[in-house]
C-alpha cells in the first residue's frame, strides 16, 4: 500500500533560522503531491502542490518544495521562518489516475520568537 | 468564494448517543470527502462522494457511521451511538479536480 513519510513529528526553530520539513512517499508511478497547513484553530489549507513541470515549486507565505523523484521525496523549504510559521505541516500524495490523497502524520513546527 | 460550511463546530456527547454533521462544500465541487482527524495524526479518511455516489467507504466504520448526499449537494454524517474513541475532529473537504482538497472549518467531536 501506498504511504507517505513525515519524518519529524515536532521541530522547535528560532525566528529567521531556516526550515526544512521532509516527506517522502512510496508510490512509483506518476505522482501529485501537496503540503497542507493547518495554523492553530485553523482549518487546512493548501500551501503548495505539484502536478507536473519545474520540480521546484514555490507556494504561498514564502515556501518552496523540490520534488525528487529518483528519492521518492517533495521536502518543504523555507528560508527563514517567522513566528507566524507555527503550525501543522501536513504532506500529502494522490497518484496520478487516483486522486485519493495519502496523507503523512504531520509535522508540528513551533517557532520561538 | 464561499469555502466549505460546516456545523456545528463543536459538539458534546454522551457514548452511546448519537451526533449529527453536516456539510455544505464549494459550489460546483462534485468530490466531496469526510475525515477523521485525531489529535497528533494525520486525516483519515471515512468517505468520498462523487456527486450523490459513494467512491470509497472503505475505512468508514459503518457499524456506527453512516453518510449522506442525497442530492449531490451537501452531506450529512452521523455516527450512532458514539464511542469515546470517536472523539475527533470532523472535517469536510471538496475538490474540482486532481485531489487539490479545500477544507472546511471542521467539526470538534468529544465524547464522554
Amino acid at each position: 500500500a501506498q504511504s507517505v513519510s513525515q519524518h519529524n513529528h515536532h521541530v522547535i526553530l528560532s525566528e529567521a533560522a531556516s526550515l526544512e520539513l521532509g516527506c517522502n512517499y512510496s508510490y512509483g508511478g506518476t505522482v501529485n503531491l501537496f503540503w497542507y497547513v493547518q495554523y492553530p484553530g485553523q482549518h487546512l489549507q493548501l500551501l503548495l502542490k505539484y502536478f507536473s513541470g519545474d520540480p521546484l515549486v514555490k507556494g504561498i507565505k514564502g515556501f518552496e518544495a523540490e520534488f525528487i523523484k529518483s528519492k521518492f521525496s517533495f521536502n518543504l523549504r523555507k528560508p527563514s521562518v517567522q513566528w507566524s510559521d507555527t503550525a501543522e505541516y501536513f504532506c500529502a500524495v494522490n497518484e496520478g489516475s487516483n486522486y485519493q490523497l495519502i496523507w503523512g502524520a504531520g509535522t508540528k513546527l513551533i517557532i520561538k520568537p | 468564494e464561499a469555502g466549505v460550511a460546516q456545523s456545528p463546530r463543536y459538539k458534546i456527547i454522551e457514548k452511546r448517543q448519537s451526533v449529527a454533521f453536516w456539510c455544505n462544500p464549494i459550489s460546483g465541487h462534485a468530490t466531496l470527502y469526510w475525515y477523521q482527524q485525531i489529535l497528533g495524526q494525520g486525516p483519515k479518511l471515512l468517505i468520498q462522494f462523487q456527486n450523490n455516489g459513494v467512491v470509497d467507504d472503505s475505512q468508514l466504520p459503518k457499524d456506527r457511521f453512516s453518510a449522506e448526499r442525497l442530492k449531490g449537494v451537501d452531506s450529512t454524517l452521523k455516527i450512532q451511538p458514539a464511542k469515546l474513541e470517536d472523539s475527533a475532529v470532523y472535517l469536510c473537504a471538496s475538490s474540482f479536480s486532481r485531489g487539490e482538497l479545500f477544507f472546511g472549518e471542521g467539526s470538534r467531536l468529544t465524547v464522554l
